[in-house]
């Protein structure tokens, strides 16, 4: 079946300009995690979904980041009057459900602000 | 919370050696540990995973041990080819609890040499 997909795949925005990602996790997946990856650096955990609920918000960097999710299925996260130091890679998992179950990731949306 | 270290940042080995990296997490609640294979440009992927309620798990070239004393656990690759060059990202997590979502270490980027 499909996979988890993410839209847009490239971002390219200008500092202090709004942005909002998009998730698409796979069907009948409670569970949804936002990622951002640095170039050549680690998985830094945002937040994450259960249903449409986010019990964990403690990832998210700032006050310009937000997330929300709808129906269970959709998330998008955003970034307001965005930095440069916001550039990275925003990946997206989602999981049968939280907690010890094997995470699937999508592609990623890949966000440099100039 | 939990705080994951992962050694060593960088692995160079000769094909058909062995390879082993190296995670210690902080949180002794944690009972899940997956390991992610990231390859340049793509997704991270599960490769295996492991559970506090073992000590070992073998899939093929790939194994994992857990020290739950020790608050270690590591990932074995022998005969190493050179398509295993990738990332290696070891996570851990604490799932039944309040925690669901895992925290990863900064990543083993492992070449092997043909």
């Amino acid at each position: 079946g499909a996979g988890v997909s993410q839209s847009p795949s490239n971002k390219v925005t200008e500092k202090g300009k709004d942005v909002e990602l998009r998730c698409d996790p796979i069907s009948g997946h409670t569970a949804l995690y936002w990622y951002r990856q640095s170039l050549g650096q680690g998985l830094e955990f945002l937040i994450y979904f259960q249903g449409n609920s986010a019990p964990d918000k403690s990832g998210l960097p700032s006050d310009r980041f937000s997330a929300e999710r709808t129906g269970g299925s959709v998330s998008t996260l955003t970034i307001q009057r965005t930095q440069q130091e916001d550039s990275a890679v925003y990946l997206c998992a989602s999981s049968l459900a939280r907690g010890g179950h094997e995470q699937y990731f999508g592609p990623g949306t890949r966000l440099t602000v100039t | 919370g939990e705080n994951v270290e992962q050694h060593p940042s960088t692995l160079s080995v000769q094909e058909g050696d062995s390879a082993v990296i190296k995670c210690t997490y902080s949180d002794s609640a944690s009972n899940y540990f997956p390991w992610y294979k990231q390859e340049l440009g793509k997704r991270p992927q599960l490769i295996i995973d492991i559970r506090s309620n073992v000590g070992e798990k073998k899939d093929q070239r790939i194994a994992v041990t857990l020290n739950k004393t020790a608050k270690h656990f590591s990932l074995h690759i022998t005969e190493t080819q050179p398509e295993d060059s990738a990332v290696y990202f070891c996570a851990a997590c604490s799932y039944g609890g309040s925690q669901g979502n895992l925290i990863f270490g900064k990543g083993t980027k492992l070449s092997v040499k043909p």
